[in-house]
């Protein structure tokens, strides 16, 4: 089963509003997360990392003041778009690092899609 | 080579056969590599991890190849099935202390029955 869950899994919103993804660790803690944004027919592009008891990490070109992200607790990150455009409609998807005795497995979270009307 | 935007590289087999998925990173620096299934619409789901002190690991049906000297990377699914079709990405971690992950283009495997 899965070990991230992300929700919801569809939103449509209005130009100007603004819209928040949950992405949660399942039977595990997660002190950091990762938020990718995917266009359809590419690749992912890592946006933000996220650190509980801390500021997300933005990448270079990610606005931080439209892409809010708290990392509420050591299972639940959140992606907020704020002012959403039509342009910032897309494919979300958020993994979180599960620590096993050889180091770490990444998982995914089975993404967000966002559409901007 | 592989083109940027619109279209992934396509890799077409028949049931049955035996497909080779290709990637090339470019950090040197890179010490750990992961193979990802996506299917439409989906999060991509791991298939098989490699440290960069091996040069191949097998799991079920796939086999991860990894040469560090001309830094490319391949994975091998045995007896290919429908359910196989999927883009296939792969991905390569720089260790800075939180699993940051730098993924390549992907490539659409297509199996037909």
């Amino acid at each position: 089963g899965a070990v991230v869950s992300q929700h919801p899994s569809r939103v449509i919103c209005k130009s100007g509003t603004s819209v928040k993804i949950e992405c949660r660790s399942l039977d595990f803690q997660a002190t950091t997360m990762f938020w990718y944004r995917q266009f359809p027919k590419q690749s992912l592009m890592l946006m933000a990392t996220s650190n509980e008891g801390s500021k997300a990490t933005y990448e270079q070109g990610v606005e931080k003041d439209k892409f809010l992200i708290n990392h509420a607790s050591l299972t639940l990150s959140t992606l907020t778009v704020t002012s959403a455009h039509p342009e910032d409609s897309s494919f979300y998807i958020c993994s979180a690092p599960q620590r096993v005795n050889s180091g770490n497995t990444i998982y995914f979270g089975e993404g967000s899609w966002l559409t901007v009307v | 080579g592989e083109s940027v935007g619109l279209h992934l590289p396509t890799l077409s087999v028949q049931e049955g056969d035996n497909s080779i998925i290709n990637c090339a990173y470019s950090n040197s620096a890179s010490d750990y590599f992961i193979w990802y299934k996506q299917e439409s619409g989906k999060g991509p789901q791991f298939i098989i991890d490699i440290r960069s002190n091996m040069d191949k690991r097998q799991g079920q049906r796939v086999t991860v190849l990894l040469n560090k000297t001309v830094k490319h990377l391949s994975l091998q699914i045995a007896a290919t099935q429908p359910g196989d079709s999927a883009v296939y990405f792969c991905a390569e971690r720089a260790w800075s202390g939180y699993s940051t992950l730098t993924f390549g283009k992907g490539t659409m495997l297509l199996v037909s029955p």
